[in-house]
């Protein structure tokens, strides 16, 4: 089983609609969670970290659901902006510290 | 503004040549990561290391090498390019292990 795995889309979603995606990850004892947004041909750049109790930044909101090992984005009102790939990352133990382990990505387009 | 710096941005290699992707950061970090991603897949790593003159193999290690005279630079070598090393490569820093990393812009390597 992979350590984080991503629905890979695409997600084709007209302006203004709602977008939600989840990932889940193999390993219980993980202990930080993110999501990255990477636009085609550039860096992955931090979109938000995601807390136990659920947080929200504007349009976007992210839940962590420990007891089925997921987190979630939602994208509320979809910019034409939005248009990238989601990176969702989770920390995994890794000898007596921890490493970041990066999902594939989900695709995510929005159309005019 | 700098954060993590790369160069060069662009390359193309003949098979059997050798170089060094440079990377540098400013934002003292002790933590710094090699990824390369591949077209439509997630990012491995290749290398990583936890302060000057601390490195350590990540998932995908064969055919490069690091080294870490200084807190901020961590360049990556490859000897003896192959076309399987044709990728888009990502240096990164973090504060910490498991913690927000932050991605320069890459550096697109093709081997020819």
């Amino acid at each position: 089983r992979k350590e984080v795995e991503q629905d890979p889309g695409p997600f084709n979603v007209p302006e203004g609609a709602t977008v939600a995606f989840n990932c889940t990850y193999s390993n219980s004892a993980s202990q930080s969670f993110f999501w990255y947004r990477q636009d085609c041909r550039k860096e992955p750049k931090l979109l938000m970290s995601v807390y136990s109790s659920g947080n929200e930044d504007g349009r976007f909101t992210a839940q962590l659901n420990r007891a089925s090992q997921y987190i979630s984005l939602l994208i509320r009102d979809s910019k034409l902006s939005d248009s990238a790939t989601y990176l969702c990352v989770v920390n995994i133990p890794h000898s007596n510290d921890y490493k970041l382990s990066f999902g594939a990505g989900t695709t995510v387009t929005v159309r005019a | 503004n700098a954060g993590v710096t790369q160069t060069p941005k662009f390359r193309i290699l003949k098979i059997g040549q050798s170089m060094t992707l440079q990377c540098a950061q400013d934002m003292n970090h002790n933590y710094m990561y090699w990824y390369r991603q591949d077209p439509g897949m997630g990012l491995k790593l290749i290398y990583y290391s936890v302060g000057a003159g601390i490195t350590d193999k990540g998932e995908v290690p064969n055919g490069y090498n690091v080294s870490r005279s200084t807190t901020e630079d961590f360049p990556l070598r490859l000897e003896l390019a192959a076309p399987s090393q044709t990728s888009v490569y990502f240096c990164a820093s973090s504060y910490s292990l498991g913690n927000t990393i932050y991605f320069g812009e890459g550096s697109w390597l093709t081997v020819v």
